[in-house]
């Protein structure tokens, strides 16, 4: 079975400040990783996904990833935070051999930006 | 172009009732997932339909029941409601042989008093 871990559940951080989320996955096949984005009271947004090929992954809104396989983690970054950051994010897997299929995530992770 | 619509974007039952959210995709897409979002947890996988057939199923009792129209759009029934089905249920549509990118629409917050 594949599992996701969001190790932090809130992140409180001040405006301009790095920030890292971090999230590891466990499974025994190969997978498709996703970050999403909530903001209050709305969908999901795609931020980025690693399928192959280089391991830094870059998103929308100036977010990157960087995919570990030997670690099993794909955290997110941003070398800069803005109020308008403040969500909810959401780290997500799906299993290479079930192409298009079912997306599992973590529990998410409530990013605050304060001024 | 529209992306992913869902509808009611509210809803209101009492226990032991029966409900039905709506979804359009996204155009061009295919394929319609539906997930559970519990207030403070991350989305749980229902159920995928392609091609007007359940292509998945996750960990959800029957009372779960869906539907897909040949225009793609999709609808999910619950019945008999329980207060733990409150929930925002979002509707994800994607390519089945495209990029693994679903695009998720807004959400349906169903209260169960």
């Amino acid at each position: 079975a594949q599992s996701v871990t969001q190790l932090d559940s809130q992140v409180p951080v001040f405006e301009e400040a790095p920030v890292e989320l971090r999230c590891n996955y466990s499974s025994s096949v190969s997978v498709y990783l996703f970050w999403y984005v909530q903001y209050p009271n709305q969908g999901l947004q795609l931020l980025l996904k690693y399928l192959s090929g280089s391991t830094l992954v870059k998103g929308i809104n100036g977010f990157e990833a960087e995919f570990n396989k030997s670690q099993t983690s794909f955290h997110l970054r941003k070398p800069s935070v803005h109020i308008s950051d403040t969500a909810g994010y959401f780290c997500a897997v799906s299993m290479i051999y079930n192409q298009g299929g079912k997306l599992i995530f973590g529990q998410g992770t409530e990013l605050s930006v304060k001024p | 172009d529209a992306g992913v619509t869902q509808s009611p974007t509210h809803l209101i039952k009492t226990r032991g009732q029966q409900v039905t959210l709506r979804c359009s995709p996204k155009s061009g897409h295919d394929t319609v997932s539906w997930y559970q979002q519990a207030l403070g947890q991350g989305p749980q996988f229902i159920f995928q339909y392609y091609e007007e057939e359940e292509r998945q199923r996750g960990n959800f009792p029957d009372r779960f029941s869906g539907h897909q129209f040949p225009n793609y759009s999709s609808e999910l029934n619950v019945n008999a409601l329980l207060l733990g089905d409150s929930a925002l249920y979002l509707c994800a549509s994607s390519l089945l042989q495209g990029t693994y990118e679903q695009y998720f629409g807004p959400g349906t917050r169903l209260t169960v008093t």
